[in-house]
């Protein structure tokens, strides 16, 4: 069964800490892994676009990896900051199809 | 990257009442568009998909009588919420991918308050 599981559910963190998520996978075959960002009572927005073939790809303080033997990937996000405060959802398409994750809610508190 | 656009981003109706949420794709041509429920501190729950021109498939639990889709054109799809009760209260969110269908670019939101 093709699954999308996020860790955690939820975390709070303080201000100027780095924080990293979880995001594992059993989709296949599999086409591409992105990140969402989406602040409450707003529409996702995408951080990151992660290939079969790139294990590392960054966005500012955003930092998403991919190791797609073991089917996962992480967020890192660095010096977190208040507006950090969000749902970050893990969607992995494949086979023409979505997969979303439950998400992770952070908040970054000061 | 390509825009999404859904209309109304908020609106207040009267149960029973029927409420149409807009889902436009502004600079690609859509073949598919996704629409996702959320309620509060919750994850997206897909509700149905659909495909240009054929009709929307609904997830297991969907009423497709009540959330009534359609996706006419390649840029346009909409969700109607009818005879619509406080329940149905709720964030609602579509989503389209183009003919490569390797990315969904999301639309900024319904909030649908019923009372």
């Amino acid at each position: 069964k093709n699954q999308v599981e996020q860790s955690p559910q939820s975390l709070i963190i303080l201000e100027g800490k780095n924080c990293t998520l979880q995001c594992n996978y059993t989709v296949s075959p599999f086409s591409n892994l992105r990140w969402y960002k989406q602040d409450t009572g707003r529409g996702p927005v995408s951080l990151t676009i992660m290939t079969f073939s790139e294990n590392t790809k960054s966005n500012g303080r955003y930092t998403a990896t991919l190791d797609a033997d073991t089917k996962q990937s992480s967020l890192h996000i660095t010096a977190s900051q208040l507006s950090d405060s969000a749902s970050y959802i893990c969607v992995v398409n494949g086979g023409n199809q979505f997969y979303f994750g439950t998400g992770t809610s952070l908040t970054v508190i000061p | 990257g390509a825009v999404v656009s859904q209309h109304p981003s908020r609106v207040i109706c009267k149960s029973g009442t029927s409420v149409k949420i807009e889902c436009r794709s502004l600079d690609f041509q859509a073949t598919t568009m996704f629409w996702y429920r959320q309620f509060p501190k919750q994850s997206l729950m897909l509700m149905a998909t659909s495909n240009e021109g054929s009709k929307a498939t609904y997830e297991q639990g969907v009423e497709k009588d009540k959330f009534l889709i359609n996706h006419a054109s390649l840029t346009l799809s909409t969700l109607t919420v009818t005879s619509a009760h406080p329940e149905d209260s709720s964030f609602y969110i579509c989503s389209a991918a183009g003919t490569a269908n390797t990315e969904a670019f999301f639309g900024q939101g319904t909030r649908l308050t019923v009372v």
